[in-house]
């Protein structure tokens, strides 16, 4: 149990295009989503937490209206970049959490390469 | 705030030999949960264990072994005999929480450290 998928795995794209990243909880209702960024060979750095039906929160310095979530289900979260640039060139993992439940089931992750 | 260092960017080692990872944190907390994550080439993080705050009891797990010792904020990660596969990226991470076991805050994690093992 616990399995979180994370849709697509990879994706190149053009500068300036927007890209949308699905994160699902397959056996289990997630109340909270988390969505991480990590550079090559760098830590995981919350970007915001999500919480079903509500706006998420982001962490400092994370633009809300580039990084779109949209948390609509208790099973999917959704991470949109838009008008991307290489820099926002990374790997991008998800996490899903049940309510009362203090751990994080985190997804495959997404490399997403911008030309 | 809470802070994991992670203070061994990269270890290399031969197959067979034993490498202890290291990870000591800084929290205001009294009750947290530490975690240990695997991170090979692939990318996916793979849970290895997490531990209360309050249970300072060592563990072992066939070949991985972790101690934590709360009065030098430490909680260590050793790999016995290790193997090619265990190369990969290692992270240690915490996360507070409240009276009723509720997990608050973020989950902090440490800067990872890169293992590498020769065969």
């Amino acid at each position: 149990g616990a399995v979180v998928s994370q849709h697509p795995s990879r994706v190149i794209c053009k500068s300036g295009t927007s890209v949308k990243i699905e994160c699902r909880s397959l056996d289990f209702q997630a109340t909270t989503m988390f969505w991480y960024r990590q550079f090559p060979k760098q830590s995981l750095m919350l970007m915001a937490t999500s919480n079903e039906g509500s706006k998420a929160t982001y962490e400092q310095g994370v633009e809300k209206d580039k990084f779109l979530i949209n948390h609509a289900s208790l099973t999917l979260s959704t991470l949109t970049v838009t008008s991307a640039h290489p820099e926002d060139s990374s790997f991008y993992i998800c996490s899903s959490q049940r309510a009362g439940n203090n751990e994080q089931f985190f997804g495959p992750g997404t490399r997403l390469t911008v030309l | 705030a809470q802070k994991v260092t992670q203070a061994q960017t990269e270890i290399s080692v031969v197959e067979k030999e034993d490498v202890t990872l290291d990870c000591v944190y800084e929290t205001r907390d009294t009750t947290y949960y530490l975690f240990w994550y695997k991170q090979p080439p692939s990318g996916e993080l793979v849970f290895l264990i997490r531990r209360n705050s309050f249970d300072e009891q060592n563990e072992i797990s066939g070949r991985y072994s972790w101690n934590f010792q709360k009065s030098t904020s430490s909680f260590n990660f050793t790999i016995t005999a290790s193997q090619v596969v265990d190369s990969a990226v290692y992270f240690c991470a915490l996360i507070p929480y409240n009276a009723g076991g509720t997990s608050y805050g973020k989950l902090t994690f440490g800067q990872g450290t890169i293992l590498t093992v020769h065969p």
